[in-house]
Parts: C-alpha cells; structure tokens; sequence
C-alpha cells in the first residue's frame, strides 16, 4: 500500500463548480498534513496546510480526519486558473511523503 | 517567501556522461536540504536527504554512488548523476528547509530537467 494514496483523476469541471479531492495516508503517527499545488513542468507550491479543525482559505477548505487517516480538499467557485495537479503531503518526522496528485482541469 | 534556486533548468546529456545540478537557498540558510525526482505524471520521490556538513542519507533503491550529493554550505547543495543513462531522464527538484523542525517552512526549487540521449 502507497504511503499516501490520490485519486489520478482527471477531474473535468465546468467554471464556478465545486470539486472534491481525497486523500488517505498509511502512517497513524503522521504529524502535519498539506496540500501542495504543482503546475505543468513546473515545482510544487504549498496551498494549504490541513488542521484536524477544518481551515478555509478563500475558495478552499481543507479537512483532516484523524481516524479514518483521510484528508479532504474542497474548491469552490472554480476558476481557469485552478487548472493545475493538486499533491496530497504528508509529514512524519519532518519527512514530507506526496501523493501522486488528482489533476484538475477547469474549462470555461 | 524564500527563494530557492536551481541550475541550470534544463539539460541534455549524453549517455555515460555525469550531469551536476545546483540548489541554492538564496536569502536563507539551509541546514537540511532534499532532492526529488519525478517522471511524467508521478508523485514526487524523495532521493535523499542532504544536511550540512554530513553525509546524504539515501532513500532505499537511490544508489549513491550514482547519485552524489554534496552539501558544503549552509546554501548550496549540489546532486551530480554519473555515467548518466535514458532511464536518469527525470524532473529533478530540490528544496530547502529553513529551520530544524518546521515541515511549513520547506521551500521548492523549479526544478532541473534532465534529458539523457
């Protein structure tokens, strides 16, 4: 089993729809979670960091579940731009594990 | 945000030749740098570990002596893949954390793509 587990996609979305990207991870002594953003040919941003309360930022909310090991990214309001790769990060011990990361493609 | 730099962007080699690539931390120091690689449409895989001063801990199947990895300063680390072969065709990318525990603060390089004919 993967460390940290994605669904590949693609995810097609029309602008302006809400799309939902999930993420599992093996490790239960995992520490700190992030989703990460990553452009074509280009390298991996931070989005987001992912707290077991929820935390919205703007158009995005991310969501841990400590127990089922699962980790939830939600755009809303999709725009073009939001076209990228989305990477699942885990940390344990300051060793960051990605995710192969879901892609999503916005069309107008 | 820091900056994290890496040369050169793009190269081509050939077969049997070793390519050295460059990761500098430009407005920060680095105790601990890391180096990825990726093919096309994979995750990120973590290579090694590089901290100042000491020896590179390899991730298993990374064979070092292929690999080497130098981390002389608090700045600069360097990766040279040797006797260079197609299948070391890849995305490789460094980052750089700054701080000893803060997995927030690790920033990305663009990246270097390798081309090997």
């Amino acid at each position: 089993r993967k460390e940290v587990e994605q669904d590949p996609g693609p995810f097609n979305v029309p602008e302006g729809a809400t799309v939902a990207f999930n993420c599992t991870y093996s490790n239960s002594a995992s520490q700190s979670f992030f989703w990460y953003r990553q452009d074509c040919r280009k390298e991996p941003k931070l989005l987001m960091s992912v707290y077991s309360s929820g935390n919205e930022d703007g158009r995005f909310t991310a969501q841990l579940n400590r127990a089922s090991q699962y980790i939830s990214l939600l755009i809303r309001d999709s725009k073009l731009s939001d076209s990228a790769t989305y990477l699942c990060v885990v940390n344990n011990n300051n060793d960051m594990r990605f995710g192969a990361g879901t892609r999503l493609t916005v069309k107008p | 945000g820091a900056v994290v730099s890496q040369h050169p962007s793009w190269v081509i080699c050939k077969s049997g030749t070793s390519v050295k690539i460059e990761c500098r931390s430009l407005d920060f120091q680095a105790t601990t740098m890391f180096w990825y690689r990726q093919f096309p449409k994979q995750s990120l895989m973590l290579m090694a570990t590089s901290n100042e001063g000491s020896k590179a801990t390899y991730e298993q199947g990374v064979e070092k002596d292929k690999f080497l990895i130098n981390h002389a300063s608090l700045t600069l680390s360097t990766l040279t893949v040797t006797s260079a072969h197609p299948e070391d065709s890849s995305f490789y990318i460094c980052s750089a954390r700054r701080g000893s525990h803060s997995a927030y603060e690790q920033y990305f390089g663009p990246g270097t793509r390798l081309t090997v004919t």
